[in-house]
């Protein structure tokens, strides 16, 4: 089984500041982990995904991730926030072939 | 790019009514899946299905249903709406291990 945790239901950075975007998970297989971007009134749109190989993920938009097996996290960054960031950021992770289960989301803001 | 098409975008019923939700990809994926969006309680899994009339449940199967006929089309059904479905509604297709792909969503109310 497999079940992922996000840190903090909302975040706010300044415009230009780091995003650092928490994601701790469980699973008993090796896990497939994803992060997924929701603009509002949209779907949910792929930004980076794990499976093996490299654990420093690179993604769309400037976001990055890195898998850490002993911490079980995939925490997600971006060295600097732009406006259009703004948007709610899913985790998810899978074992392989089953289906993908989410994390509750986290809403990013970012101020100018 | 994979297309994954939900027929309404916003959907207004009332209690008690059979409630249709369609869901096409253009694909040629063999598993598709129905999950629910809450406030605060991210995404939740109803039903998927590995290929055509087949079907699993997931977390939240009740009040439910699903069809499957063709490979490109799942549907959602809910038996006899009750206010508690009010939600919004996003279907996805996978092939093999690969990402989720999803459709804009369907934003459902049930008065």
């Amino acid at each position: 089984a497999q079940s992922v945790t996000q840190l903090g239901s909302h975040v706010s950075v300044s415009e230009g500041a780091l995003v650092l975007l928490r994601c701790n998970y469980s699973s008993s297989v090796p896990p497939y982990l994803f992060w997924y971007v929701q603009y509002p009134n949209q779907g949910l749109q792929l930004l980076l995904k794990y499976t093996t190989g490299a654990t420093l993920v690179k993604g769309i938009n400037g976001f990055e991730a890195e898998f850490k097996k002993s911490e079980t996290s995939f925490h997600l960054t971006k060295p600097s926030a732009h406006m259009s960031d703004a948007a709610e950021y899913f985790c998810a992770v899978s074992g392989g072939n089953t289906p993908l289960v989410f994390g509750k989301g986290t809403r990013l803001s970012v101020i100018a | 790019d994979v297309k994954v098409t939900q027929s309404s975008r916003y959907l207004v019923k009332r209690t008690g009514e059979k409630v249709f939700l369609e869901c096409v990809q253009d694909m040629d994926h063999e598993n598709m899946f129905w999950y629910r969006q809450d406030p605060g309680l991210g995404l939740r899994l109803i039903y998927f299905s590995y290929d055509v009339k087949m079907k699993e449940k997931g977390d939240i199967p009740e009040g439910y249903s699903v069809s499957r006929e063709k490979k490109e089309r799942f549907s959602l059904i809910l038996e006899s709406a009750s206010t508690n479905q009010t939600s919004m509604y996003l279907c996805a297709t996978r092939y093999s291990n690969q990402p989720q792909h999803f459709g804009d969503g369907t934003r459902l109310s049930i008065l």
